[in-house]
C-alpha cells in the first residue's frame, strides 16, 4: 500500500472550514483514498474514502487531485467536537477484489479546532 | 443497535500473566481485525481474519494469539512472550462489499 505524509497538527477555528491534505505520492491506480479520525482514547471512525472522483457525504468532502498523488478533506463547519487526529490512508483491494484489504495508520494530523 | 464491543474497558495484570480481551460484533461481518496502539502513535495491525477458523498475521503478531471459532468472536490473548504488552488495544470489523471498517472503543491493557 502507498504511503501517505499528512501535517503533524492544525489549527481551525470553530465556524470556519478545515482543510486536511494528504500526500500520496506513489498511489497505484486501485488503490483507494480514506479517511478516519480518532477522538482521545476512542476508536477509529470511519469519515470517507475515494478513488479518483470528489466525494462528498453527511460528515465531510473529499477532493483528490487528478494525478491522484494528494488529497484533501475539508470539514466544512467544524465544531469544538471535531478536535481528533485524522488519519488518511491509502489501500487497494484485498485478496479477490473484496475491500478486506489491511488499513495501514500512520501517525495522522491532530486537529485542534478552537472557539 | 448493532455494533462492536470490546471487554474490559480497561484490564490490569501482573507480568507473565496471559490475558484475553474480549471482541464481538453482531454487525454479520465477515472480517475482523485486531490493532495495538501505543501513546502518540498511530495503530498497527496484530491479526486480521476475513472468515471463520482462518486467520493471518500482521505487522506485530509475536507474543500474541487469536482464535474465529465463530463470525461474531475474535478474542485476543497477549501472551507472557509479548515484550511491552502495555498499550490501547482496538478490535475492528468489515464487510466485503463496503469500505468503512467498524471500530470498538478499545480496551486499555496494563501489565505491572
Amino acid at each position: 500500500d502507498a504511503k501517505t505524509t499528512q501535517p503533524t497538527s492544525m489549527d481551525c477555528a470553530e465556524g470556519r472550514a478545515a482543510n486536511l491534505p494528504c500526500n500520496h505520492s506513489t498511489i497505484s491506480g486501485n488503490e483507494y483514498v480514506y479517511w478516519y479520525r480518532q477522538i482521545h482514547s476512542q476508536g477509529p471512525q470511519y469519515i470517507i474514502h475515494g478513488l479518483k472522483n470528489n466525494e462528498t457525504n453527511e460528515m465531510a468532502s473529499l477532493i483528490i487531485t487528478e494525478d491522484r498523488k494528494s488529497s484533501t478533506l475539508i470539514l466544512p463547519h467544524a465544531t469544538l467536537r471535531d478536535t481528533a487526529v485524522y488519519y488518511c490512508i491509502v489501500r487497494g483491494r484485498g485478496a479477490g477484489g473484496t475491500s478486506y484489504g489491511k488499513l495501514t495508520f500512520g501517525q495522522g494530523t491532530i486537529l485542534t479546532v478552537h472557539p | 443497535d448493532g455494533g462492536i464491543t470490546q471487554s474490559p474497558k480497561y484490564l490490569f495484570r501482573k507480568e507473565g500473566q496471559n490475558v484475553t480481551l474480549s471482541c464481538e460484533q453482531n454487525l454479520n461481518h465477515d472480517a475482523m481485525y485486531w490493532y495495538r496502539q501505543d501513546p502518540g502513535q498511530g495503530l498497527r495491525l496484530i491479526y486480521y481474519s476475513q472468515i471463520v477458523n482462518d486467520f493471518q498475521k500482521g505487522d506485530i503478531a509475536e507474543g500474541y494469539s487469536v482464535s474465529r471459532e465463530k463470525k461474531e468472536s475474535f478474542p485476543l490473548t497477549v501472551t507472557s512472550a509479548q515484550k511491552n504488552p502495555t498499550a490501547f488495544y482496538l478490535c475492528a470489523s468489515s464487510i466485503a462489499d463496503r469500505h468503512g471498517y467498524t471500530f470498538g472503543s478499545g480496551t486499555r491493557l496494563t501489565v505491572v
